[in-house]
């Protein structure tokens, strides 16, 4: 299978705490997006890269969150300091910039649950 | 601001009927539209997309119209079939910008 892969597919934590999500783009992808879906809405921006370079970091990203991409292909988005309003599903997808249009493809994305 | 809209959160339609799916926005520098189609528990996955310059494109059952005057879209299905319930979002572009989706609508098809 060569679409995106993320990891882990659950995770629960406790408030407070810190929690890292792995996202690995399909293989010849340049783009990666970090996106944030919870109930009843759509999947909302959070930061893309293009290579190892973070473009774009929307304001709903607080300063606990961070992410990275250090060699221009897996990526990382750690929460630290959870809160329960962190309760989300987290969606990476990816894409070939330069493409007509920009269609991206999302991995099955990492369910959080703060307590 | 809702830059995408979505102001059916739910639609039942009938086994092999037509469904419709309507999506408006807000930002006249939009050039690139999606349709993703989600089921519970999993990522959205592409359906179909339109460029600015064009007004359908059609994809087998799936059709998208575009309306620029009016800065609205729609899907149709056709014909409607179970595995198509789930929730489809709206998404749009300044081509090559990061991707807006609408809050989705919930599509039901009835036996």
């Amino acid at each position: 299978d060569t679409g995106v892969s993320q990891n882990p597919r659950h995770k629960i934590t406790k408030r407070g705490q810190n929690v890292t999500f792995r996202c690995d783009p399909i293989s010849e992808h340049n783009r990666l997006y970090w996106y944030r879906q919870t109930l009843g809405q759509g999947p909302e921006f959070l930061t893309y890269f293009q290579n190892e370079a973070q473009l774009e970091k929307s304001r709903l990203l607080s300063d606990r969150f961070s992410a990275e991409r250090p060699k221009g292909s897996f990526s990382t988005l750690e929460i630290q300091r959870t809160e329960q309003g962190d309760s989300a599903m987290y969606l990476c997808a990816s894409s070939l910039a330069g493409e007509s249009g920009n269609t991206i493809y999302f991995g099955e994305g990492s369910w959080l649950t703060v307590v | 601001d809702q830059q995408v809209k979505q102001n059916s959160p739910s639609l039942s339609v009938q086994e092999g009927r037509i469904s419709i799916l309507n999506c408006d926005y807000t930002n006249s520098m939009f050039d690139y539209f999606l349709w993703y189609k989600k089921y519970p528990a999993e990522g959205p996955t592409f359906l179909i997309s339109i460029s600015s310059i064009k007004d359908k494109n059609e994809d087998g059952r799936f059709t998208v119209f575009l309306n620029k005057s009016a800065k609205h879209l729609s899907l149709h299905i056709v014909p409607s079939q179970p595995g198509d319930s789930a929730v489809y979002f709206c998404a749009a572009s300044e081509w090559d910008d990061k991707i807006i989706f609408g809050k989705g609508t919930r599509l039901h098809i009835l036996p």
